[in-house]
């Protein structure tokens, strides 16, 4: 069965760096990459990026490219996203989701975690 | 960057209407075009991908089409489990963009 289970929600104040964590479990890991995708309260779903472990690649959204870094552990088939410099604004739920084992980071999400909020307030 | 922009932003419907939602590519994307369906406080899931290919379990009233830039999803006969946040997004490159999502509900 697959599951995508994703780390505790969190709260951080302006200005500091917040990881989340995303532990793939059923399938192959290193056959498809693990998206991040965010949802602020009352809006619509917002692609950050994407990781593929298998051949290093990283893809980030313009608007996240030099605040957001994704990162795998192949050992442990977790995946981590870590977004600095937070704003209120950057308060949402954060998920991740992946394709279809041997997609190799060309595939549609059918897999995704429960979502971490997180929280940006002073 | 491709823009994937949905209509209607919302809609209302009867039980037993049909409904279609568009979603227009600023670029042609072949059918690399993915629907998703999130009701209230739940996570996203997949319904159809490939334009028109329904994932195992999705009810077979909805149904897909489209190619190049213009995609529509239809819902055959609308239920009231159907009431729900309807996305579609470009996903065979990056940016793996959503459009700006069709709210369904019940009249």
């Amino acid at each position: 069965q697959v599951q995508l289970v994703q780390s505790g929600a969190e709260l951080k104040k302006p200005g500091s760096s917040v990881k989340v964590s995303c532990t793939a479990s059923g399938g192959t890991f290193n056959t498809y990459s693990i998206n991040w995708v965010r949802q602020a309260p009352g809006q619509g779903l917002e692609w950050m990026g994407g990781i593929l472990s298998t051949f290093g690649t990283k893809d980030y959204a313009q608007r996240f490219q030099g605040r957001l870094t994704l990162t795998t552990d192949e050992s442990t088939s977790t995946a981590y996203m870590e977004l600095s410099s937070l704003s209120s604004e950057d308060t949402a739920v954060y998920y991740c989701a992946r394709e279809y084992d041997f997609d190799y980071g060309s595939g549609s999400f059918r897999y995704w975690g429960q979502g971490t909020l997180v929280t940006v307030s002073s | 960057d491709i823009q994937l922009t949905q209509s209607p932003s919302s809609l209302s419907a009867s039980v037993g209407d049909r409904v279609t939602i568009t979603c227009r590519a600023s670029q042609a994307i072949v059918n690399y075009l993915a629907w998703y369906q999130q009701k209230p406080g739940k996570v996203p899931k997949l319904l159809i991908s490939a334009a028109s290919a329904l994932q195992s379990g999705v009810p077979s009233r909805f149904s897909g089409s489209g190619s190049g830039t213009y995609f529509t999803l239809t819902i055959s006969s609308l239920q009231p489990d159907d009431v729900a946040t309807y996305y579609c997004q470009k996903y065979n490159t990056a940016p793996r963009t959503f459009g700006q999502g069709t709210k369904v509900e019940i009249k």
